[in-house]
């Protein structure tokens, strides 16, 4: 079983800082997903990534497949970041674990 | 964007009912589909996976017989909650992919009270 570590849980932070949510995960895999969660529920799959580092917009997501590790970067955050970030390792032919998500607010 | 559809949104049921869940991709063909359910404040977790036309692969600890899962066609998988309890209440949300190598595209969620 893949035990996911997401770091930090809770994160408040002002409009415009650089945020940095980080993920570590022990069994090694061939993909990662970065998903983003509203308060309804609803769930946007931001990343698939298997090596090196993808951009979207404000968003970056980078992986580093060796020391079983990724990092989410939001540049120039926005109060409509704010969401539940859910890093989940799996993909391919590997089903998904999912780690318990960071909660972000981003304050005006 | 690919889009995957789900309903209901939102379902209310009488314990002892049965509770059919839609999820349909929309402009791509989902041989591979999953279900999932979260509780409040807790992670996702997976429930089953199902590939079209194959029986669905369930996780350890959920029930085939409760859950049924149905992926009949390469846009349409269900998920029907038999013989509803309380504590069945909870967010199901379904997941479906392409090919093996593309990323997932999530539904809106179902949240299911059962009364």
């Amino acid at each position: 079983k893949n035990e996911v570590e997401q770091s930090p849980q809770n994160l408040t932070a002002q409009e415009g800082e650089f945020i940095t949510i980080n993920c570590s995960y022990s069994v090694g895999i061939s993909a990662l997903h970065w998903l983003q969660q509203h308060p309804g529920g609803g769930i946007v799959s931001l990343f698939m990534l298997s090596s090196g580092k993808k951009k979207h917009g404000r968003l970056i997501a980078t992986i580093n497949i060796q020391e079983k590790h990724s990092s989410l970067h939001i540049t120039a955050s926005h109060p409509r970041d704010s969401a539940v970030y859910i890093c989940a390792p799996g993909g391919g032919a590997d089903g998904l674990t999912f780690g318990k998500g960071t909660h972000l607010i981003i304050q005006p | 964007g690919a889009v995957v559809s789900q309903h209901p949104s939102r379902v209310i049921c009488k314990s002892g009912t049965s509770v059919k869940i839609e999820c349909r991709s929309l402009d791509f063909q989902a041989t591979t589909m999953f279900w999932y359910r979260q509780f409040p404040k807790q992670s996702l977790m997976l429930m089953a996976t199902s590939n079209e036309g194959s029986k669905a692969t369930y996780e350890q600890g959920v029930e085939k017989d409760k859950f049924l899962i149905n992926h009949a066609s390469l846009t349409l998988s269900t998920l029907t909650v038999t013989s509803a309890h309380p504590e069945d209440s909870s967010f199901y949300i379904c997941s479906a992919r392409g090919t093996l190598d593309s990323p997932l595209h999530f539904g809106n969620g179902t949240r299911l009270t059962v009364t």
